[in-house]
Protein backbone atom coordinates (compact mmCIF):
# COMPACT_ATOMS: atom_id res chain seq x y z
CA UNK A 1 0.00 0.00 0.00
CA UNK A 2 0.35 3.26 -0.65
CA UNK A 3 1.36 5.12 2.73
CA UNK A 4 1.29 8.82 3.32
CA UNK A 5 3.03 10.99 5.59
CA UNK A 6 1.97 14.55 6.54
CA UNK A 7 3.99 17.31 7.93
CA UNK A 8 3.86 18.51 10.81
CA UNK A 9 1.45 16.97 12.72
CA UNK A 10 0.32 20.07 14.42
CA UNK A 11 1.30 23.44 14.06
CA UNK A 12 0.37 26.47 15.72
CA UNK A 13 0.44 30.15 13.86
CA UNK A 14 -1.51 33.00 13.99
CA UNK A 15 -4.37 35.20 12.05
CA UNK A 16 -2.73 36.47 8.49
CA UNK A 17 0.22 33.93 8.63
CA UNK A 18 0.95 31.87 5.76
CA UNK A 19 0.82 28.39 6.55
CA UNK A 20 2.39 25.22 4.43
CA UNK A 21 1.22 21.50 5.04
CA UNK A 22 3.48 18.71 3.26
CA UNK A 23 2.50 15.42 2.42
CA UNK A 24 5.54 12.77 0.77
CA UNK A 25 3.81 9.56 -0.94
CA UNK A 26 5.57 6.27 -0.47
CA UNK A 27 5.85 6.17 -4.20
CA UNK A 28 5.33 8.20 -7.09
CA UNK A 29 1.34 9.29 -7.20
CA UNK A 30 0.75 11.49 -10.08
CA UNK A 31 -0.91 14.41 -8.57
CA UNK A 32 -3.45 11.92 -7.68
CA UNK A 33 -4.41 14.07 -4.46
CA UNK A 34 -6.29 15.24 -2.20
CA UNK A 35 -6.66 17.67 0.49
CA UNK A 36 -9.19 17.73 3.11
CA UNK A 37 -9.98 20.31 5.96
CA UNK A 38 -12.08 18.54 9.56
CA UNK A 39 -13.40 20.59 12.16
CA UNK A 40 -14.66 18.91 15.46
CA UNK A 41 -17.36 16.75 15.43
CA UNK A 42 -17.41 17.48 11.34
CA UNK A 43 -17.52 15.58 8.17
CA UNK A 44 -13.89 16.40 6.19
CA UNK A 45 -14.55 19.05 3.68
CA UNK A 46 -12.60 18.45 0.26
CA UNK A 47 -10.73 21.55 -0.49
CA UNK A 48 -8.39 20.39 -3.46
CA UNK A 49 -8.05 17.45 -5.70
CA UNK A 50 -5.86 16.58 -8.58
CA UNK A 51 -2.79 18.32 -6.28
CA UNK A 52 -3.92 21.40 -7.11
CA UNK A 53 -7.34 21.88 -8.52
CA UNK A 54 -9.71 23.86 -6.03
CA UNK A 55 -12.83 22.71 -4.98
CA UNK A 56 -15.66 24.83 -5.80
CA UNK A 57 -16.65 27.40 -3.09
CA UNK A 58 -13.12 26.97 -1.45
CA UNK A 59 -11.46 30.30 -0.85
CA UNK A 60 -8.56 31.10 -3.20
CA UNK A 61 -6.09 31.70 -0.35
CA UNK A 62 -6.09 27.42 0.10
CA UNK A 63 -3.88 26.23 -2.73
CA UNK A 64 -2.16 23.08 -3.88
CA UNK A 65 1.26 22.31 -5.30
CA UNK A 66 3.78 19.12 -5.84
CA UNK A 67 4.79 16.48 -8.34
CA UNK A 68 5.70 12.94 -8.06
CA UNK A 69 5.60 11.67 -4.38
CA UNK A 70 5.47 15.66 -2.32
CA UNK A 71 2.72 17.81 -1.99
CA UNK A 72 1.99 20.84 -0.23
CA UNK A 73 -1.41 22.60 0.78
CA UNK A 74 -0.64 26.67 1.53
CA UNK A 75 -3.16 28.61 3.08
CA UNK A 76 -1.67 32.46 2.59
CA UNK A 77 -3.47 34.16 4.69
CA UNK A 78 -4.68 32.74 7.65
CA UNK A 79 -8.54 33.29 8.52
CA UNK A 80 -10.04 32.42 12.04
CA UNK A 81 -11.67 29.52 10.10
CA UNK A 82 -9.31 28.36 8.93
CA UNK A 83 -8.41 26.44 12.57
CA UNK A 84 -8.71 22.35 12.05
CA UNK A 85 -7.34 19.73 10.96
CA UNK A 86 -6.16 19.11 7.59
CA UNK A 87 -5.59 15.61 5.93
CA UNK A 88 -3.61 14.68 2.51
CA UNK A 89 -5.54 11.28 0.66
CA UNK A 90 -3.91 9.65 -2.34
CA UNK A 91 -6.03 7.88 -4.88
CA UNK A 92 -3.66 6.66 -6.95
CA UNK A 93 -3.78 3.45 -6.22
CA UNK A 94 -5.12 0.62 -8.40
CA UNK A 95 -7.01 -1.05 -7.36
CA UNK A 96 -8.24 1.64 -5.32
CA UNK A 97 -6.54 1.45 -1.47
CA UNK A 98 -7.07 5.14 -0.76
CA UNK A 99 -4.78 6.02 2.09
CA UNK A 100 -4.75 9.32 4.01
CA UNK A 101 -2.21 11.13 5.60
CA UNK A 102 -2.17 11.19 9.47
CA UNK A 103 -3.84 14.72 9.60
CA UNK A 104 -2.18 18.34 10.78
CA UNK A 105 -3.82 20.17 13.64
CA UNK A 106 -3.73 23.76 12.80
CA UNK A 107 -3.98 25.68 16.12
CA UNK A 108 -3.94 29.26 17.21
CA UNK A 109 -0.56 30.85 18.57
CA UNK B 1 -27.83 20.43 -2.91
CA UNK B 2 -26.27 17.31 -2.34
CA UNK B 3 -27.00 15.62 0.77
CA UNK B 4 -25.90 12.17 2.36
CA UNK B 5 -27.46 11.40 5.39
CA UNK B 6 -25.96 8.14 7.37
CA UNK B 7 -28.10 5.51 9.43
CA UNK B 8 -27.94 2.43 11.26
CA UNK B 9 -25.27 3.02 13.64
CA UNK B 10 -25.12 1.66 17.48
CA UNK B 11 -24.02 0.07 20.14
CA UNK B 12 -23.35 -3.77 19.24
CA UNK B 13 -21.40 -6.66 20.98
CA UNK B 14 -18.08 -8.07 19.47
CA UNK B 15 -19.27 -10.63 16.76
CA UNK B 16 -22.16 -9.04 15.83
CA UNK B 17 -23.57 -7.61 12.90
CA UNK B 18 -24.67 -4.02 11.83
CA UNK B 19 -26.19 -2.32 8.78
CA UNK B 20 -25.46 0.85 7.56
CA UNK B 21 -27.58 3.21 5.14
CA UNK B 22 -26.49 6.32 3.47
CA UNK B 23 -29.63 8.36 2.02
CA UNK B 24 -28.34 10.35 -0.86
CA UNK B 25 -30.46 13.55 -2.50
CA UNK B 26 -29.45 16.40 -4.96
CA UNK B 27 -27.50 14.65 -7.63
CA UNK B 28 -28.17 11.86 -9.83
CA UNK B 29 -27.48 9.03 -7.59
CA UNK B 30 -26.65 5.82 -10.07
CA UNK B 31 -23.95 8.41 -12.23
CA UNK B 32 -21.26 8.35 -9.45
CA UNK B 33 -19.14 5.57 -7.52
CA UNK B 34 -19.80 5.88 -3.32
CA UNK B 35 -17.54 5.17 -0.66
CA UNK B 36 -17.18 4.42 3.14
CA UNK B 37 -14.51 6.29 4.77
CA UNK B 38 -13.97 5.43 9.05
CA UNK B 39 -12.49 7.64 11.52
CA UNK B 40 -11.54 6.18 14.93
CA UNK B 41 -12.48 8.03 18.13
CA UNK B 42 -9.65 10.64 18.32
CA UNK B 43 -8.22 9.06 15.28
CA UNK B 44 -7.60 9.65 11.48
CA UNK B 45 -9.26 9.18 8.37
CA UNK B 46 -9.19 5.28 7.02
CA UNK B 47 -11.40 4.40 3.67
CA UNK B 48 -13.27 1.20 4.21
CA UNK B 49 -14.58 0.18 0.69
CA UNK B 50 -15.83 1.74 -2.49
CA UNK B 51 -18.30 0.69 -5.45
CA UNK B 52 -18.76 1.93 -8.66
CA UNK B 53 -21.88 3.32 -10.22
CA UNK B 54 -23.91 0.08 -11.23
CA UNK B 55 -22.08 -2.14 -8.71
CA UNK B 56 -19.35 -3.62 -11.14
CA UNK B 57 -16.43 -3.01 -9.30
CA UNK B 58 -16.05 -3.00 -5.49
CA UNK B 59 -12.91 -2.55 -3.62
CA UNK B 60 -12.96 -2.96 0.44
CA UNK B 61 -9.20 -2.26 2.84
CA UNK B 62 -7.46 -5.13 4.22
CA UNK B 63 -8.93 -4.46 7.53
CA UNK B 64 -12.50 -5.06 6.37
CA UNK B 65 -12.18 -7.60 3.77
CA UNK B 66 -14.31 -10.68 4.25
CA UNK B 67 -15.97 -9.35 6.96
CA UNK B 68 -18.02 -6.33 5.50
CA UNK B 69 -19.90 -6.13 2.24
CA UNK B 70 -20.72 -2.23 0.16
CA UNK B 71 -23.94 -2.41 -2.00
CA UNK B 72 -25.87 0.51 -3.63
CA UNK B 73 -29.48 0.29 -4.72
CA UNK B 74 -29.88 2.79 -7.06
CA UNK B 75 -33.76 2.67 -7.17
CA UNK B 76 -33.74 4.05 -3.82
CA UNK B 77 -30.37 6.22 -3.86
CA UNK B 78 -29.08 4.55 -1.21
CA UNK B 79 -25.85 3.59 -0.09
CA UNK B 80 -25.42 0.47 2.29
CA UNK B 81 -22.79 -1.12 4.50
CA UNK B 82 -23.20 -4.49 6.05
CA UNK B 83 -20.90 -5.19 8.84
CA UNK B 84 -19.92 -8.45 10.08
CA UNK B 85 -17.93 -10.50 12.72
CA UNK B 86 -17.21 -6.67 14.60
CA UNK B 87 -14.81 -5.99 16.13
CA UNK B 88 -13.40 -3.64 18.85
CA UNK B 89 -11.55 -1.89 16.46
CA UNK B 90 -14.68 -1.24 14.41
CA UNK B 91 -15.10 1.23 16.86
CA UNK B 92 -15.82 4.65 14.63
CA UNK B 93 -17.56 7.23 13.19
CA UNK B 94 -18.25 5.44 9.14
CA UNK B 95 -19.13 8.58 6.85
CA UNK B 96 -20.64 7.94 3.25
CA UNK B 97 -18.95 9.87 0.23
CA UNK B 98 -19.35 10.72 -3.32
CA UNK B 99 -16.72 9.41 -5.56
CA UNK B 100 -16.39 12.17 -8.78
CA UNK B 101 -14.47 11.12 -11.73
CA UNK B 102 -11.46 13.54 -12.95
CA UNK B 103 -8.74 12.69 -14.66
CA UNK B 104 -6.77 12.21 -11.74
CA UNK B 105 -8.66 9.80 -10.53
CA UNK B 106 -11.86 8.83 -8.05
CA UNK B 107 -11.75 11.55 -5.29
CA UNK B 108 -14.21 12.24 -2.36
CA UNK B 109 -16.59 15.29 -2.47
CA UNK B 110 -19.25 15.50 -0.51
CA UNK B 111 -19.81 13.52 2.71
CA UNK B 112 -22.47 13.19 5.44
CA UNK B 113 -22.47 13.47 8.90
CA UNK B 114 -21.31 10.35 9.98
CA UNK B 115 -22.68 7.85 12.19
CA UNK B 116 -20.94 6.20 14.87
CA UNK B 117 -20.38 2.25 15.21
CA UNK B 118 -19.20 0.90 18.76
CA UNK B 119 -18.29 -2.23 19.38
CA UNK B 120 -18.07 -3.41 23.09
CA UNK B 121 -19.34 -6.05 25.55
Amino acid sequence: DIQMTQSPSSLSASVGDRVTITCRASQGISNSLAWYQQKPGKAPKLLLYAASRLESGVPSRFSGSGSGTDYTLTISSLQPEDFATYYCQQYYSTPPRYTFGQGTKLEIK
Amino acid sequence: EVQLVESGGGLVKPGGSLRLSCAASGFTFSSYSMNWVRQAPGKGLEWVSSISSSSSYIYYADSVKGRFTISRDNAKNSLYLQMNSLRAEDTAVYYCAREPYDSSGYYSDYWGQGTLVTVSS
